[in-house]
């Protein structure tokens, strides 16, 4: 099946700084989410991007399908960021088998 | 308010129990789905109903029994419970190739 990393797996920032958090798929794509998972355990969806650039305030994703990446940023970061990222991928051919990445753990502090 | 919900929130039982999990939505979706999430946080499908049919079931064992009485409505049963099926739980749904959404989980502690 196909094959999801994230990195960095940890990320501990300061409160105002920016991060860029990346998935790497290891197939073809027709279906690409990005899910923040809150320290309560809630999961919500941030982007639904299986291509091009979306922007959602402070959030932005990237994906590039063709070089099999997507990139998450996130400016000026509140600790009400915290939390961990999911990316999820749909592998052509596998109609609504979302796979999961193992996530990145970030951590914003004061 | 316009959500995926599922009760209980908390389940402790026995091993060798059966429990139920329900799940409901009212967003108009026509996929719905259950997640496992374990203690390392990784999350895996288990199984996808579209307009109430099974869709895909994830080599799940067969003591786990989805059931969609209508397309809003998701339930897992689950027949002797044991230890590994600690874990929790996760609804969803969305409209085929767009984005999912999550239910609140349901922590399932086996003992």
């Amino acid at each position: 099946g196909i094959q999801v990393e994230q990195s960095p797996p940890d990320l501990i920032l300061q409160e105002g700084a920016n991060s860029t958090l990346r998935c790497n798929f290891s197939d073809s794509v027709n279906n690409l989410q990005w899910f923040h998972q809150n320290p309560w355990g809630q999961l919500i969806n941030l982007f639904y991007i299986p291509s091009g650039t979306k922007q959602n305030g402070r959030l932005s994703a990237t994906t590039v399908a063709t070089e099999r990446y997507s990139l998450l940023y996130i400016s000026s970061s509140q600790t009400t960021d915290s939390g961990v990222y999911f990316c999820a991928v749909e592998n052509t051919g596998t109609a609504s088998k979302l796979t999961f990445g193992t996530g990145t753990r970030l951590q914003v502090t004061l | 308010d316009t959500a995926v919900s599922q009760t209980p929130k908390y389940l402790v039982t026995q091993m060798g129990n059966d429990k139920s999990i329900k799940c409901e939505q009212n967003l108009g979706h026509d996929t719905m789905y259950w997640y496992k999430q374990d203690s390392k946080k990784f999350l895996k499908i288990m199984f996808s109903y579209n307009n109430k049919e099974l869709i895909i079931n994830e080599t799940v064992p067969n003591r786990f029994s989805p059931k969609s009485p209508d397309k809003a409505h998701l339930n897992l049963h689950i027949n002797s419970l044991e230890l590994g099926d600690s874990a929790v739980y996760f609804c969803a749904s969305s409209l085929m190739g767009q984005g999912l959404h999550f239910g609140n989980g349901t922590r399932l502690t086996v003992t």
